[in-house]
């Protein structure tokens, strides 16, 4: 069965940095892109940023370009996201979720997501 | 970036159905099959209940049904049940390579 479990959520000051990590497990990683999809606390769903099945080809949000960085281990089957010069507005809980192709199409399973909070 | 319309709320009585519509544009539902609904309990992370814009996965129920029409996308549950109540969600594909989602709308099952 298909599970992600996301890690490294925490509490950050502004201007800060935090590396998140996605463990995959029950499927073929390296077959399919991965997204990254956020939720601020009483908020909608926001897509963050994607990687295609083998890495080649990123894709993020207007607001997180130049601060964000996704990236995958296929060996490892783990997905990344690392975090930098962090925003209050960027307080959310963040899943990582499988794409059902190799690059874009929709979400098929979502992790249980971890929490970045953002504060002085 | 892409974001779907979608109305804040929708109610309905136990029985009875509910339509929630999902509106974008020609970058996004109007150019791709891609198109996906996703149902979220408060404290649980999404799950998917429709894809490719009218397709279930396995075992989600047939109460759950949905269609595309131009740059329109919408969501049906028949048979309204205490447990559907839920936030819905709905995302596409856009020509931007990204993910659109629509703002969400919270289900009440009066």
């Amino acid at each position: 069965q298909e599970q992600l479990v996301e890690s490294g959520g925490g509490v950050v000051q502004p201007g800060g940095s935090l590396r998140l990590s996605c463990a995959a497990s029950g499927f073929t990683f390296s077959n399919y892109a991965m997204h990254w999809v956020r939720q601020a606390p009483g908020k909608g769903l926001e897509w963050v940023a994607i990687v295609w099945y083998d890495g080649s080809n990123k894709s993020y949000r207007d607001s997180v370009k130049g601060r964000f960085a996704i990236s995958r281990d296929n060996s490892k089957k783990t997905l990344y996201l690392e975090m930098n010069n962090l925003r209050a507005d960027d307080t959310a809980v963040y899943y990582c979720a499988r794409d059902r192709f190799q690059s874009g199409s929709y979400c098929d399973y979502w992790g249980q997501g971890t929490l970045v909070s953002v504060s002085s | 970036q892409s974001a779907l319309s979608q109305p804040a709320s929708v109610s309905g009585s136990p029985g009875q159905s509910i339509t929630i519509s999902c509106t974008g544009t020609s970058n996004d539902i109007g150019s791709y099959k891609y198109v996906a609904w996703y149902q979220q309990h408060p404290g649980k992370a999404p799950k998917l209940m429709i894809y490719e814009v009218n397709y279930r996965p396995s075992g989600v129920s047939n109460r759950f049904s949905g269609s595309k029409s131009g740059n329109t996308a919408s969501l049906t549950i028949s048979g309204l049940q205490a447990e559907d109540e839920a936030d819905y969600y709905c995302s596409s594909y856009t020509t931007s390579g990204a993910l659109g989602f629509g703002g969400g709308t919270k289900l009440t099952v009066l």
